[in-house]
């Protein structure tokens, strides 16, 4: 699985976008890229993933660029409840099981 | 929304002692899972379950671990001889069952096992 590189922290103001950006340079061409957060110490909560196009949801956005190298998660208005560790997760999913290797993740702080 | 149930969400055993971490997945997943996390460390693999099988286990997954799927919903994580340092939280998540889904793990929300 390829290998991701995300800030240790960052922080955003209540209302505004948070952009949190990841590094995936050696990802390969069947690799996804996934999102997930972990709130305090809950379990970790799927928010999105995809492989070449943008993706949004009702959580957030996903950019990836062109080259795959490099991805962003846009939480569109963050809140306070936003506040977690964030991360980005490079797997190949062909059906079947899958395996996520959690890194250290990006920790998000939300403030007012 | 259908959710992963773990309990108890607290266990405290003493060192040497066998303990059994419970999960009740989501209904219709195929797809079971154990990871643990270190206070203040990283979300670790242990092991993947499919079919009555193990799929995949990672290194920390030795001899003193096993899964089972004793019925049809729950699945459990036994620690046979507990030491200080399987203290940790035990997550549970069930992936798999629908196109929408396959992807995607749903994690419980863990149970806090402290070994003394």
């Amino acid at each position: 699985d390829a290998k991701t590189t995300q800030p240790p922290s960052m922080d955003c103001a209540e209302g505004r976008a948070a952009n949190l950006p990841c590094n995936h340079s050696t990802i390969s061409g069947n690799e996804y890229v996934y999102w997930y957060r972990q709130i305090h110490s809950q379990g970790p909560q799927y928010i999105i993933h995809g492989l070449k196009n943008n993706e949004t949801n009702e959580m957030a956005s996903l950019i990836i660029t062109e080259d795959r190298k490099s991805s962003t998660l846009i939480l569109p208005h963050a809140t306070l409840r936003d506040t977690a560790v964030y991360y980005c997760i490079v797997r190949a999913f062909s059906g079947g099981y899958n395996k996520l290797i959690f890194g250290a993740g990006t920790r998000l702080a939300v403030h007012p | 929304e259908p959710e992963v149930t773990q309990t108890p969400s607290h266990q405290v055993t003493q060192m040497g002692q066998e303990v059994i971490l419970r999960c009740v997945p989501i209904s219709n997943h195929l797809y079971f899972y154990w990871y643990r996390q270190i206070l203040g460390q990283k979300v670790e693999f242990l092991v993947s379950f499919y079919n009555n099988e193990i799929s995949e286990k990672s290194e920390i997954f030795d001899d003193q671990f096993s899964v089972e799927r004793p019925d049809g919903s729950n699945f459990t994580l036994k620690i046979r001889s507990t030491k200080l340092e399987d203290s940790a939280m035990y997550f549970c998540a069930s992936s798999g069952g629908t196109p929408a889904t396959n992807e995607k793990l749903f994690f419980g929300s863990g149970t806090q096992l402290s070994v003394l």
